[in-house]
């Protein structure tokens, strides 16, 4: 069963637009989420988890339990978020499932 | 610290062999997990050691096995490959500090190519 679902596969904001990348899960516990980033020509990284509430190059994403998603938002999108967004969910022992990711493009 | 190493990043093999991929993780990272990517499936998990055990295996056949050492690097093989095999492979390595909540570590992946 998808765990894991981002619904827009394509996403353009103009350069200093809120941005809003979604993302909704499917668990019956307590979910232990992330997003992950990839920039042209780099590997996968973190770009935060839902754990630390921390906000990462201004992103920032609240888990929302009742309606069971975990959005990410940035109030000014910048040329430099231009990249592929990948929300996962973490299971124990490491076993993660990815959504199939959204590409953010800015525009200058 | 290093980053989590993969060789070799590209590779093409012949429909019918095998491919052996390795894995070296963050230096003190215990935990090794396996994803293979692909444009129609995207992110899927292949399976996850610690301590050279394997403790999570997704939904693949029995083509695809892996391993770890004792000093954490890992190694994954697939058998008889078939076209579909074509992929990128990632390794992500963790430090496995608690149960959950543990962020995964990527490398840059192998890129495999099958004619």
């Amino acid at each position: 069963a998808q765990r894991v679902t981002q619904p827009e596969k394509l996403l353009s904001v103009f350069k200093g637009a809120p941005v809003e990348l979604k993302c909704n899960y499917s668990y019956s516990g307590s979910p232990e989420l992330f997003w992950y980033v990839q920039y042209s020509r780099q590997r996968l990284q973190l770009l935060l988890r839902h754990i630390s509430r921390e906000s990462i190059k201004g992103f920032t994403a609240d888990l929302n339990k009742g309606e069971t998603s975990f959005h990410l938002k940035k109030p000014f999108a910048q040329e430099e978020d231009s990249a592929m967004y990948y929300c996962a969910l973490g299971e124990p022992g490491n076993q993660f499932y990815f959504g199939t990711g959204t590409s953010l493009t800015v525009i200058p | 610290k290093a980053g989590v190493t993969q060789t070799p990043r590209y590779l093409i093999k012949t429909r019918g062999q095998q491919v052996t991929l390795s894995c070296s993780p963050i230096s003190g990272h215990r935990s090794v997990s396996w994803y293979q990517q692909t444009p129609g499936q995207g992110l899927q998990f292949l399976f996850e050691y610690f301590s050279e055990t394997q403790r999570n295996k997704g939904n693949f056949p029995g083509r695809f096995s892996g391993r770890q050492f004792s000093n954490s690097r890992s190694e994954m093989n697939v058998s008889t490959l078939e076209l579909g095999d074509s992929a990128l492979y990632l390794c992500a390595s963790s430090p496995q500090v608690g149960t959950v909540g543990n962020t995964i570590y990527f490398g840059e992946g192998s890129w495999l190519t099958v004619v």
